[in-house]
């Protein structure tokens, strides 16, 4: 099956540093990929939308120059959380879809846990 | 715009016994997708089922099954013989096209021994 692989899993950076995490579609070509942010006990809040070779679409209240997006092919997609404080820290995770919907038409990374001290 | 209901913050169920957790949509739309997914302390997300909006027959997979009654726009996911291991978060989401998935607020299923 679709495969979406996330890294890293987890990461503690210092405040004030930049933290890039990667998704990549192993066996698919994920033409959009939609990054998701959940706070604890929380359900996931999409942070924006990709889609690849284009910029991205980023929900009402998400900084872009803050979580800045890349979605360069078609199998990797990166999210920069720049300048990074406290209050960012949280579960990111992206999801992957090759554009036909349906029952396999996402696949989710296996997310990364963030912690900025 | 979808709109994803889930009125059961958490839920308790006695192993080997069955729970029905509920979900409900709101949408506009023809054709649309409805997903149920588990999500574990570890915090990946696990595809349970699928249904789309035209699909005539309740879907299942193994122990998991969807109650799809497209009137009442409810899309309710029935467990039957719970594990210890069936304890995590249920988040019941929707889409329409390509577009995101819409997640409810989620259900904490604990499972009984």
């Amino acid at each position: 099956g679709a495969v979406v692989s996330q890294h890293p899993s987890w990461v503690i950076c210092k405040s004030g540093t930049s933290v890039k995490i990667e998704c990549r579609s192993l066996d698919f070509q994920a033409t959009t990929m939609f990054w998701y942010r959940q706070f604890p006990k929380q359900s996931l809040m999409l942070m924006a939308t990709s889609n690849e070779g284009s910029k991205a679409t980023y929900e009402q209240g998400v900084e872009k120059d803050k979580f800045l997006i890349n979605h360069a092919s078609l199998t990797l997609s990166t999210l920069t959380v720049t300048s990074a404080h406290p209050e960012d820290s949280s579960f990111y995770i992206c999801s992957a879809s090759d554009g036909t919907g349906g029952d396999y038409g996402y696949t989710f990374g296996s997310g990364t846990r963030l912690t900025v001290v | 715009a979808q709109k994803i209901t889930q009125t059961q913050p958490g839920m308790f169920v006695q192993e080997k016994e069955a729970v029905t957790l509920d979900c409900t949509y709101d949408t506009s739309d023809q054709s649309y997708g409805l997903f149920w997914y588990k999500q574990p302390s570890s915090g990946e997300m696990i595809f349970l089922i699928y249904q789309g909006s035209y699909d005539e027959q309740n879907a299942t997979e193994g122990r998991y099954s969807l109650n799809f009654q497209k009137a009442r726009k409810s899309a309710n996911l029935v467990i039957s013989a719970s594990q210890l291991g069936d304890s995590a978060m249920y988040f019941c989401a929707s889409h329409s096209g390509n577009t995101p998935l819409v997640f409810g607020k989620g259900t904490r299923l604990s499972v009984i021994a």
